[in-house]
Parts: C-alpha cells; sequence; structure tokens
C-alpha cells in the first residue's frame, strides 16, 4: 500500500521560505509524478506543482516564480520550497501521487500540513 | 487557466440519487477525475478519466462528460456521502479544480 508521509514548518513569518518534504513509500517512486496541491481556510483545492524522478517539472504559473520542488530519489523523498510567503499562503499543503499519466489525476495523497503565515 | 464551475451546494434525500455537475468550456474533450473530500481529511479519489472508478470506491459512484458539462452521480445516498466534492481536469500542463460542492444527505 503506497503511503505519503509528509512533514515540514507549520508556522513562518511573512516573507520567510515555506519548506515542506514528503516521503513515500509502499510503491515505486521513479515511475510518477509527484505533486504539491494546497487548500486555504474553508476554500478549495489549489494545485501548486510537480516533479517526476529526474526533476523535469511543471508549475502553477501564479505560483512559479517563488516555488521550487524537487526530488531526492535515494530517499524517495519530494520537496516543496515557497519563497517570500505572505498571509495568503496560508493554507493545508497536500503532497500526492500522480496518476492517469497524460491527464493528472491524484490517487495517493498525505495526511496534509497546516502551514499559517502570520507576524 | 481553464475555469471549472460547480454548484456550491446540492441537497439528496436518504437513498435517493444525486447529481454533481461540473462546467466548463468544451469539457466534453477533456478527461474529468473527481474527489470527495471529508471535514479535516484528505480528498479521495472517487473517479478518473471521467467514468472509471479506483478499486475500493462502490458502484454506487459513477461519472459522465460530454459537451460543457461533466456530472458525478450518486446512486442510493447515504448519510456517510456528506462530504465536499470537487472536479479537476489538466489542461495546459497545470491542474484545474472546481470550487466544490457540499453534498447534504438529508
Amino acid at each position: 500500500q503506497v503511503q505519503l508521509q509528509q512533514w515540514g514548518a507549520g508556522l513562518l513569518k511573512p516573507s520567510e521560505t515555506l519548506s515542506l518534504t514528503c516521503a513515500v513509500s509502499g510503491g515505486s517512486f521513479s515511475g510518477y509524478y509527484w505533486s504539491w496541491i494546497r487548500q486555504s481556510p474553508g476554500k478549495g483545492l489549489e494545485w501548486i506543482g510537480e516533479s517526476n524522478y529526474s526533476g523535469s517539472t511543471n508549475y502553477n504559473p501564479s505560483l512559479k516564480s517563488r516555488v521550487t520542488i524537487s526530488v531526492d530519489t535515494s530517499k524517495n523523498q519530494f520537496s516543496l520550497k515557497l519563497r517570500s510567503v505572505t498571509a495568503a499562503d496560508t493554507a493545508v499543503y497536500y503532497c500526492a501521487r500522480v496518476y492517469c499519466s497524460t491527464a493528472s489525476c491524484y490517487d495517493y495523497w498525505g495526511q496534509g500540513t497546516l502551514v499559517t503565515v502570520s507576524s | 487557466s481553464y475555469e471549472l464551475t460547480q454548484p456550491l451546494s446540492v441537497s439528496v434525500a436518504l437513498g435517493q440519487t444525486a447529481s454533481i455537475t461540473c462546467g466548463g468550456n468544451k469539457i466534453g474533450s477533456k478527461a474529468v477525475h473527481w474527489y470527495r473530500q471529508s471535514p479535516g481529511q484528505a480528498p479521495v479519489l472517487v473517479i478518473y478519466r471521467d467514468t472509471n472508478r479506483p478499486s475500493g470506491i462502490p458502484e454506487r459512484f459513477s461519472g459522465s462528460n460530454s459537451g460543457n458539462t461533466a456530472t458525478l452521480t450518486i446512486s442510493r445516498a447515504q448519510a456517510g456521502d456528506e462530504a465536499d466534492y470537487y472536479c479537476q481536469v489538466w489542461d495546459s500542463s497545470t491542474a484545474a479544480f472546481g470550487g466544490g460542492t457540499k453534498l447534504t444527505v438529508l
């Protein structure tokens, strides 16, 4: 059974860098793309971006200038960095496995991490 | 960016059939996926590529997609089906989600 376990700092000040990591177990890491998705309090889902095992990435154009998604194949982990955060970046952040090949759906999700940006 | 429109809320009587729509420009030409999200939980994929159910999802869940509207149908609705439901597509190398629909089972 594939499991995604995520962790990272939950409280940030404005202008700091958000950093989250997601560890994958129970399945292939190299055969998939891996994604980050967030959900602001009481709001819908927003796709942040994705990476495959070789570091090929796609990002949401609205966040692209501040986002980096990287992978560590030796540990079956992938990470999210979001620079210069503001209160608008307060959200629950999820990591997820990309399924459905060219149509990108998400079949396994991490437990979510609430990140709060406040001075 | 590609816009997906969902009703904010849908109500269904216990045991009846609920339909949740997802509107988008020529959405019938795209693969649509559906997720269920209970409070405090991560989303769960319930339908992928318009009509396919992942293992473990009951046959009561079905999907269709044509023209400008995709639909998630939940037959014989149960109290446990109460949740938020989101549609999603992949367009221009980005994922787009609908705003979500709160399903209430009466």
